[in-house]
């Protein structure tokens, strides 16, 4: 069956643009993650969604940094006026529901900020 | 200091060498663990997940979880050439609500030489 995917693979963009990312999670995977991996920083998480709703925000770095999902399935990670901070591969990831199910991840975004 | 601490490596083995990856962690809400490996450019794959202490194996693979020293370790039996990645891995607790967040060490990079 189908992984995780994710899209662009890459993307190359000015400082100060908007950019979206995108995550199809494995269906029937109602819970859905974003994580950041920067060079020498491992994964960090950004945010936790249930079916439509994101009851954990509390890794998203600054107000720039929103996230959407519709329909219970696909989610957009949005990055306003991008910093060259920004820059890092974007990893989303899926479990099916209930607490502690392990998490399948996608191959990533990512995002160099010029 | 961070809540979970890995060796980066990079760490040279030679085929069909038994290869030991460690990650040591300081909260001890932490009851959940995995072991993710991952190819370069590409998403974590998880390989191991347990529950509290103990032993779990699969196949050239065990993991190992002390909890008491807040210890966790990879064993990879017979190494091949294609086990060669970076190893990553993370942990989770049951007191997050609904969002079972995972915590992640850097990763260990691993090369297995013919």
């Amino acid at each position: 069956g189908a992984g995780v995917s994710q899209s662009p693979s890459n993307k190359v963009t000015e400082k100060g643009k908007d950019v979206e990312l995108r995550c199809d999670p494995i269906s029937g995977h109602t819970a859905l993650y974003w994580y950041r991996q920067s060079l020498g920083q491992g994964l960090e998480f950004l945010i936790y969604f249930q079916g439509n709703s994101a009851p954990d925000k509390s890794g998203l770095p600054s107000d720039r940094f929103s996230a959407e999902r519709t329909g219970g399935s696909v989610s957009t990670l949005t990055i306003q006026r991008t910093q060259q901070e920004d820059s890092a591969v974007y990893l989303c990831a899926s479990s099916l529901p209930g607490r502690n199910q392990p998490q399948h991840f996608g191959d990533g975004t990512r995002l160099s900020i010029l | 200091q961070k809540e979970v601490e890995q060796d980066p490596g990079p760490l040279s083995v030679p085929e069909g060498a038994i290869v030991s990856l460690n990650c040591t962690y300081s909260n001890s809400a932490f009851q959940y663990f995995m072991w993710y490996r991952q190819y370069s450019r590409k998403g974590p794959e998880l390989l191991m997940y347990t529950y509290s202490s103990g032993n779990k194996e699969d196949g050239r693979f065990t993991a190992q979880v002390d909890k008491s020293s807040k210890y966790i370790s990879l064993f990879i039996r017979d190494s091949q050439p294609s086990d060669s990645a970076t190893y990553l891995c993370a942990m989770s607790s049951r007191n997050t609500g609904t969002a079972s967040k995972l915590t992640f060490g850097t990763g260990t990079r691993l090369q297995v030489t013919l």
